[in-house]
């Protein structure tokens, strides 16, 4: 139980293109979506808090306009990098948490974004 | 034997031997732990989590430990495995909300 699913896994695409990744929780409802950024043999950066049929709760530092989330059902989360540039390459890891109490949070596989 | 890497520290231990991985938080407010383990390439993994109104948890080979006098936090795996080499991060939060995730220590695990 508890399967998160990341879609792309890997995306390579030319500067200044958006790109969408999806995050959808399979099994269960999760009322509380969040995106991480993790760059090579760091931690995991987290970047916004999304809860669903509201606006995302962005981290310090993180441009709103440059990461577009939108969590519109209880099973699906979108990150969109829009206008994406060699400095946003990295892996993108989502999480998911039941809406219930006393979950942890799930994680998807991530994408990994390459800007050319 | 522990060492400092490039970014992240490194635990080897023999397979078959107990590793213990520690760990450090910074907000002595924060009332809940977890620990993930993440595979190259791949997302994190829930091992196992504490709240903190308990010092000691347990479960299939694993162990976790919380000492909220000093905010250290540890991970026991009994009879360590090839298959537990990965990098292990734990994390801290405030009920079940938003999650700060610590620098994390590879396990390598030797034949």
């Amino acid at each position: 139980g508890a399967v998160v699913s990341q879609h792309p896994s890997w995306v390579i695409c030319k500067s200044g293109t958006s790109v969408k990744i999806e995050c959808r929780s399979l099994d269960f409802q999760a009322t509380t979506m969040f995106w991480y950024r993790q760059f090579p043999k760091q931690s995991l950066m987290l970047m916004a808090t999304s809860n669903e049929g509201s606006k995302a709760t962005y981290e310090q530092g993180v441009e709103k306009d440059k990461f577009l989330i939108n969590h519109a059902s209880l099973t699906l989360s979108t990150l969109t990098v829009t206008s994406a540039h060699p400095e946003d390459s990295s892996f993108y890891i989502c999480s998911a948490r039941q809406g219930i109490s006393n979950q942890p949070q799930h994680f998807g596989d991530g994408t990994r974004l390459s800007i050319l | 034997g522990e060492s400092v890497g490039l970014h992240l520290p490194t635990l080897s231990v023999q397979e078959g031997d107990n590793s213990i991985i520690n760990c450090a938080y910074s907000n002595s407010a924060s009332d809940y732990f977890i620990w993930y383990k993440q595979e190259s390439g791949k997302g994190p993994q829930f091992i196992i989590d504490i709240r903190s109104n308990m010092d000691k948890r347990q479960g299939q080979r694993v162990t976790v430990l919380l000492n909220k006098t000093v905010k250290h936090l540890s991970l026991q795996i009994a009879a360590t495995q090839p298959g537990d080499s990965a990098v292990y991060f734990c994390a801290e939060g405030q009920g079940y909300n938003k999650l700060i995730f610590g620098a994390g220590t590879r396990l390598a695990v030797h034949p």
